[in-house]
């Protein structure tokens, strides 16, 4: 079966650095996207990884490699607006989307 | 940059009614269109592939004939609850893609039925 996991909830400090890990094992591979969602909100995009490394688009970087499975988002110089679930999500080799279950951020003053 | 618009944000209704929600895509046109359902503190749940001109894609379990789909123009999907039940009560997402990267979501629907 398809399965993408991330931890559920994870807490940080305003300023500090955060690293959310998610691993897949899907049916082909065609991409992970990251997406940010806000409680009440629909989800808006982070980030998009096809390649192994890291992308970095400001305070949010993402890194991707293909044979471990395995993707990262990192936020760095955390502030309170950050809280919310970060969803990952691999696009299998039918072109559909796989979502993990998301992992909600806390960040703390 | 690719603009959805989903209508109404939430809505309240009786059960055993039927409720329609809109998705457009705004700047460009989509063939297709994907509706997810969100229960709280949980992911998003693929409901069904909308494909413009054709009969849409229902994932396993997905009623059809409970959650009707109408992608009529390359711009406009519909999503028909009929026959609303509480259990129905949930966020209901559409989003679309312009190209092969970045899918953009509407702003979701709040269906709680009553």
């Amino acid at each position: 079966g398809q399965n993408i996991d991330q931890p559920t909830e994870m807490t940080a400090t305003e300023g500090a650095i955060v690293q959310i890990n998610c691993t897949y094992q899907t049916s082909g591979f065609n991409g992970l996207f990251w997406y940010q969602q806000h409680a009440g909100e629909a989800p808006t995009f982070l980030s998009y990884n096809v390649l192994d490394g890291l992308e970095e688009k400001g305070r949010f970087s993402s890194f991707l490699s293909r044979s471990k499975g395995y993707s990262y988002l990192l936020l760095k110089e955390l502030q309170m607006k950050d809280s919310a679930s970060y969803l990952c999500a691999v696009k299998d080799s039918n072109y559909q989307l796989i979502w993990g279950a998301g992992t909600k951020l806390i960040i703390k003053p | 940059g690719a603009v959805v618009s989903q209508h109404p944000s939430w809505v309240i209704c009786k059960s055993g009614t039927s409720v329609k929600i809109e998705c457009r895509s705004l700047d460009f046109q989509a063939t297709t269109m994907f509706w997810y359902r969100q229960f709280p503190k949980q992911s998003l749940m693929l409901m069904a592939t909308s494909n413009e001109g054709s009969k849409a894609t229902y994932e396993q379990g997905v009623e059809k004939d409970k959650f009707l789909i109408n992608h009529a123009s390359l711009t406009l999907s519909t999503l028909t609850v009929t026959s609303a039940h509480p259990e129905d009560s949930s966020f209901y997402i559409c989003s679309a893609s312009q190209t092969d990267i970045g899918y953009t979501f509407g702003s979701g629907t709040r269906l709680t039925v009553v």
